[in-house]
């Protein structure tokens, strides 16, 4: 079975420009979730999804970022503009609300370089 | 909001030997979860752990829902050089209907001197 697939895995680019994370859940799985993370601050939640509705985006650090569930297979991660200090390891993780649903399973990440 | 301290922040270990690690928290958690996260992927579920005292195996690893439900630890056997990463605890904690919020520790990364 495929897991969570995240795109790019790499991305670079200059300060002020758009950057669009993407996410492809567990097929099945009713939960998304996006975290970041840093050498100095860990893994943060930013912002999770139970449906493809938002539950809470209280992690989400500015009107900056944005993000979207416009399906059950498909969500993005959105920064506009960049900064530098965004830079980071951006990850998606779903999961299902049922059995072991606090199991996340996580992507692969995609490392975020703004300079 | 709750957080987990997790220990030792870093250990270095010559293969073959065990491992512990674990984890705490100031709030109760009705689960917890250990994740180990290899250099450039994602972390890795390794083990889920839903009742107070329970006990559960996944091949060389071991881990334990403290019954006080306050920490958890990690457990592994005979360690080989593959065991190298970081192994992060996560917890949660019933907040209200519908929370499926995880809390992270800071992470326990692994060197193994073969």
């Amino acid at each position: 079975d495929a897991g969570v697939i995240q795109s790019p895995r790499h991305e670079v680019t200059e300060m002020g420009q758009e950057v669009t994370l993407r996410c492809k859940p567990i097929s099945g799985h009713d939960y998304l979730f996006w975290y970041r993370q840093t050498m100095m601050r860990g893994l943060e939640l930013l912002i999770y999804f139970n449906n493809n509705v938002p539950i809470d985006d209280s992690g989400m650090p500015e009107d900056r970022f944005s993000a979207k569930m416009p399906n059950a297979s498909f969500s993005t991660l959105k920064i506009q503009p960049s900064e530098p200090r965004d830079s980071a390891v951006y990850f998606c993780a779903s999961s299902f609300k049922g059995v072991g649903r606090y199991e996340q399973y996580f992507g692969p990440g995609t490392r975020l370089t703004v300079t | 909001g709750q957080q987990l301290n997790q220990s030792p922040q870093s250990m270095f270990i010559q293969e073959g030997e065990d491992v512990s690690m674990n984890c705490t928290s100031s709030s109760i958690f009705n689960t917890w979860l250990w994740y180990k996260q290899d250099p450039g992927e994602g972390p890795v579920l390794l083990i889920a752990l839903y009742k107070a005292g329970e006990l559960t195996s996944n091949g060389r690893l071991t881990a334990q829902f403290g019954i006080t439900r306050k920490d958890s630890f990690l457990n592994i056997s005979a360690s080989i050089p593959s065991d190298v990463g970081i192994y992060f605890c996560a917890g949660h904690a019933y907040s209200g209907a519908g929370s499926y919020q995880l809390t992270f520790g800071k992470g326990t990364k692994l060197s193994v001197i073969p």
